[in-house]
């Protein structure tokens, strides 16, 4: 079983461009989380999909946005990027939140690290 | 405000040494409780989680931990590490209230030969 794949890697931006992030989750799960990661504040959550439909969400500006598909790929988008963006994102997938299968367990990718000049 | 709460930043051990890193939880009721272990340039892996029942748990890699309701505690430990176990460690804990993990800052293990 495929685990959650998350594209690009890595990827170099300038100060006002904007980004997107694309991840795959594993095969049957439908709620995709994306975490940022930094040194200063460590994991923070940025949103939570599920059936195409933003269930929760972090604090974080309107610049930071997600979608998810009918396929549960979700993708995020940072817009008028900033140096405080340079991070590791990191996506993960899990079963179907607050029902019984579930148990929180989160199913991390290997995260796109985004540096930003 | 729920958090949780990892009190060591860093931690050297040397191989073959014991290893317990702490992790404490502010919730109101008992959320389920998770570890999870990062290394360089890796996303997270799940190391093992907490529901309920025996409070003692075991994971992959060796690697087991401890509830206590009674210090909001879930620490980690292994009786012998390996060089291989040098990452960062992240204690987590999920309600289903709020559909999310939180994050502990993490604890990084440095292994000396």
């Amino acid at each position: 079983k495929a685990g959650v794949t998350q594209t690009p890697r890595y990827l170099i931006k300038t100060r006002g461009q904007q980004v997107t992030l694309s991840c795959s989750p594993i095969s049957g799960h439908r709620s995709v989380s994306w975490y940022q990661q930094t040194p200063g504040q460590g994991l923070q959550f940025l949103f939570e999909y599920f059936s195409e439909t933003q269930r929760n969400k972090g604090n974080f500006p309107g610049r930071f946005s997600g979608r998810q598909f009918s396929n549960s790929r979700s993708e995020m988008n940072v817009s008028t990027l900033e140096l405080g963006d340079s991070a590791l994102y990191l996506c993960a997938s899990s079963l179907e939140p607050g029902r019984s299968l579930d148990t929180g367990e989160l199913f991390f990718g290997e995260g796109s690290r985004l540096t930003v000049l | 405000a729920q958090s949780v709460t990892q009190p060591d930043i860093h931690i050297t051990v040397s191989e073959g040494a014991s290893l317990e890193l702490r992790c404490n939880y502010s919730y109101g009721a008992t959320p389920y409780l998770f570890w999870y272990v990062q290394s360089p340039g890796q996303g997270l892996q799940l190391l093992l989680k907490y529901f309920s029942g025996d409070t003692l748990v075991q994971g992959i890699k060796g690697f087991e931990a401890e509830f206590k309701r009674s210090q909001s505690s879930f620490n980690l430990r292994k009786p012998s590490v390996h060089w291989s176990d040098a990452a960062e460690y992240f204690c987590a804990a999920y309600q289903a209230a709020g559909n999310k993990l939180t994050f502990g800052g993490g604890t990084r293990v440095l292994v000396k030969p």
